[in-house]
């Protein structure tokens, strides 16, 4: 079946405009998770949606990164005035039902502030 | 924080050698963990997962659990030049209402031809 989807898969951006980074999970999951990899680090959370629970966004690096989730499915993340440290690859990812279950990655939305 | 550690490599072996590659993890309580493969400009991919202590084989890989020792393992016989890629030891990591996984920096896996 169909993998999770992101889009676009590239974004130049310049410093201080604003990007929303969009997802698609699998079907039928129900937990949706962002990451950010910059280059040479390793995976960082950024937020965890389940279900209609409150999203867990202890991860979001400062209040200029913002996510939604519309109807349990399509996820949206929103960073506000854009900084070159911000300039990384956004993973998304979708697990059946969230927990210790196995989490599936999108191809990722690289992001180049300049 | 809790930590997943990881040698960073490169681990090479020669084509059809076993690769051994290690991880240990911080957090006692952690019940679920996984190993992904990421190849260069890829995004990671899941290629084992693993909930309780000892081993689980699937196909050439094969997956090592000891709770006791936080520690986690991945071998992978036969190796092919295919296997060459970051491989991402990742642990879930439960807070109050909410879980995430928390990544190793990763093995670079080289395999010789």
């Amino acid at each position: 079946g169909a993998g999770v989807s992101q889009s676009p898969s590239n974004k130049v951006t310049e410093k201080g405009k604003d990007v929303e980074l969009r997802c698609d999970p699998i079907s039928g999951h129900t937990a949706l998770y962002w990451y950010r990899q910059s280059l040479g680090q390793g995976l960082e959370f950024l937020i965890y949606f389940q279900g209609n629970s409150a999203p867990d966004k202890s991860g979001l690096p400062s209040d200029r990164f913002s996510a939604e989730r519309t109807g349990g499915s399509v996820s949206t993340l929103t960073i506000q005035r854009t900084q070159q440290e911000d300039s990384a690859v956004y993973l998304c990812a979708s697990s059946i039902a969230g927990g210790l279950g196995e989490q599936y990655f999108g191809p990722g939305t690289r992001l180049t502030v300049t | 924080q809790k930590e997943v550690e990881q040698n960073s490599g490169p681990l090479s072996v020669p084509e059809g050698a076993i690769a051994s590659l290690n991880c240990t993890y911080s957090d006692r309580g952690s019940q679920s963990f996984f190993w992904y493969r990421q190849y260069s400009g890829k995004s990671p991919e899941l290629i084992m997962s693993i909930y309780s202590n000892g081993d689980k084989e699937d196909g050439r890989f094969t997956a090592q659990l000891n709770k006791a020792s936080q520690y986690v393992s991945l071998l992978i016989r036969d190796s092919q030049p295919s296997d060459s890629a970051t491989y991402l030891c990742a642990v879930n990591e439960k807070t109050d209402s909410s879980y995430k996984l928390i990544f190793g920096s990763g093995t670079r896996l080289l395999v010789r031809p």
